[in-house]
């Protein structure tokens, strides 16, 4: 089967960098996307890495090593409307399918 | 700009009653999923498609139906409810340009007593 595994909780000042890892264990992996989900809210796309290496986006970087089963999420300049849930998702399968995480809860302090 | 449209976003069922999750996309997606969440959980996927007619299962199918006679809709039938089926339940839509990113509806919350 598939798992992956993420810290449930992290906690941050604002204005700090936090870095949320993830490893996995997929067969069939054509890579590693992020999301992004506020309370009661829909998830939402963040980053998405094939090959290995560092992406950036703004203020958010992702990094996927494939041959450690292991990628994370980087969040800089952290802002209050950062504290969200954050998961990371394997995209496996002939039909590219999703299998999520449980979630990481990322708090920013003052 | 729509994109992903799920009804209803609230309901409340008693146990065995039968019901339809809706959903919907305007985007020209291939493929479709469903998905629940429930507290403290990632999300795990229930049903999904690749196509117009063409539906398989994910990690938890049980006690689900879907259908996919466009490409713009794909409901999600709960056949006779149970209170483990009480959740999130997230539809999502992708090009399938293989870039690991999904469009997701608001949810539908349902609580089945």
């Amino acid at each position: 089967g598939q798992s992956l595994e993420q810290p449930s909780e992290v906690t941050a000042v604002e204005g700090a960098i936090v870095q949320i890892n993830c490893t996995y264990q997929t067969s069939g992996f054509y890579g590693l996307s992020w999301y992004q989900q506020h309370d009661g809210g829909a998830p939402t796309f963040l980053s998405y890495n094939a090959l290995d290496g560092l992406e950036e986006t703004g203020r958010f970087s992702s990094f996927l090593s494939r041959s450690d089963s292991y990628g994370y999420l980087l969040l800089q300049e952290l802002q209050m409307k950062d504290s969200a849930s954050y998961f990371c998702a394997a995209v496996s399968g002939s039909a590219r399918q999703l299998t999520f995480g449980s979630g990481t809860q990322l708090t920013v302090l003052p | 700009n729509a994109g992903v449209t799920q009804t209803p976003k609230f309901q409340v069922l008693k146990t065995g009653q039968s019901m339809t999750l809706q959903c919907a996309q305007d985007m020209n997606h291939e493929y479709m999923s469903w998905y629940r969440q429930d507290p403290g959980m990632g999300l795990r996927l229930i049903h999904y498609s690749v196509g117009a007619g063409i539906t398989d299962q994910g990690e938890v199918p049980n006690g689900y139906n879907v259908s996919r006679s466009t490409t713009e809709d794909f409901p999600l039938r709960l056949l006779s409810a149970a209170p483990s089926q009480t959740s999130v339940y997230f539809c999502a839509s992708t090009g399938g340009s293989g870039t690991g990113e999904l469009f997701f509806g608001e949810g539908s919350r349902l609580t089945v007593l």
